[in-house]
């Protein structure tokens, strides 16, 4: 089966652009995670979906972040306008979750976007 | 809230060897998971083990193993035989039952595995 599938793998940009990052989840999965890791905060989960709808946006660090999920196979990361201190690896995780004790699915994550703002 | 800690930021270990990485985590829940994953110089997020908290008996996969100790909110990986391709970022992880899955991560601890 094909895990999760993010691209780009790689991108450099100028200040100011706008930056879309897209991630398929593994097919069946329910729930759907965006990730920012950086040396100095380490691991930050921006926001996450179930069902396609996004649960908690709390940690979307500011507007000029968006996320949307239009249908179960595809979701995108939108950062407008792009600064420098958004430089990250961002990765999205999806996994199967159902509302049944003792029933988990780890998360399974993407290779990662390694996001440059020059 | 709930925090997941990893004091030891770098560990190094010589091939063949047995290394155990630490973590502690604050939780009010009494159902959660618990994880590692490792983070090779590739950037992937791998899964290496897990253990539910309502199971006492501690989880193993392969070289992996863990030593759960719910009391003390202790969550230890001890990797045996360890491999050059162990050397990675480890990150362990907490997810709650009830709710969706929320992720809470450590800090990580970065292993050296040398000849």
């Amino acid at each position: 089966d094909a895990g999760v599938i993010q691209s780009p793998r790689h991108e450099v940009t100028e200040m100011g652009q706008e930056v879309t990052l897209r991630c398929k989840p593994i097919s069946g999965h329910n729930s759907l995670f965006w990730y920012r890791q950086t040396m100095m905060r380490g691991l930050e989960l921006l926001i996450y979906f179930n069902n396609n709808v996004p649960i908690d946006d709390s940690g979307m660090p500011e507007d000029r972040f968006s996320a949307k999920m239009p249908n179960a196979s595809f979701s995108t990361l939108k950062i407008q306008p792009s600064e420098p201190r958004d430089s990250a690896v961002y990765f999205c995780a999806s996994s199967l979750y159902r509302r049944t004790p003792g029933f988990e699915q780890p998360q399974h994550f993407g290779d990662g976007t390694r996001l440059s703002i020059l | 809230a709930q925090t997941v800690t990893q004091s030891q930021p770098e560990m190094s270990v010589q091939e063949a060897e047995t290394v155990t990485l630490s973590c502690t985590y604050d939780t009010s829940e009494s159902n959660y998971y618990l994880f590692w994953y490792k983070q090779p110089p590739s950037r992937q997020m791998i899964l290496v083990i897990r253990q539910e908290a309502y199971k006492q008996q501690n989880a193993t996969e392969n070289r992996f193993s863990v030593n759960f100790q719910k009391a003390a909110k202790s969550f230890s990986l001890k990797i045996s035989d360890s491999q050059l391709g162990d050397t990675a970022m480890y990150f362990c992880a907490l997810v709650y039952v009830r709710g969706f899955q929320k992720l809470v991560f450590g800090t990580g601890t970065r292993l050296l595995v040398s000849p």
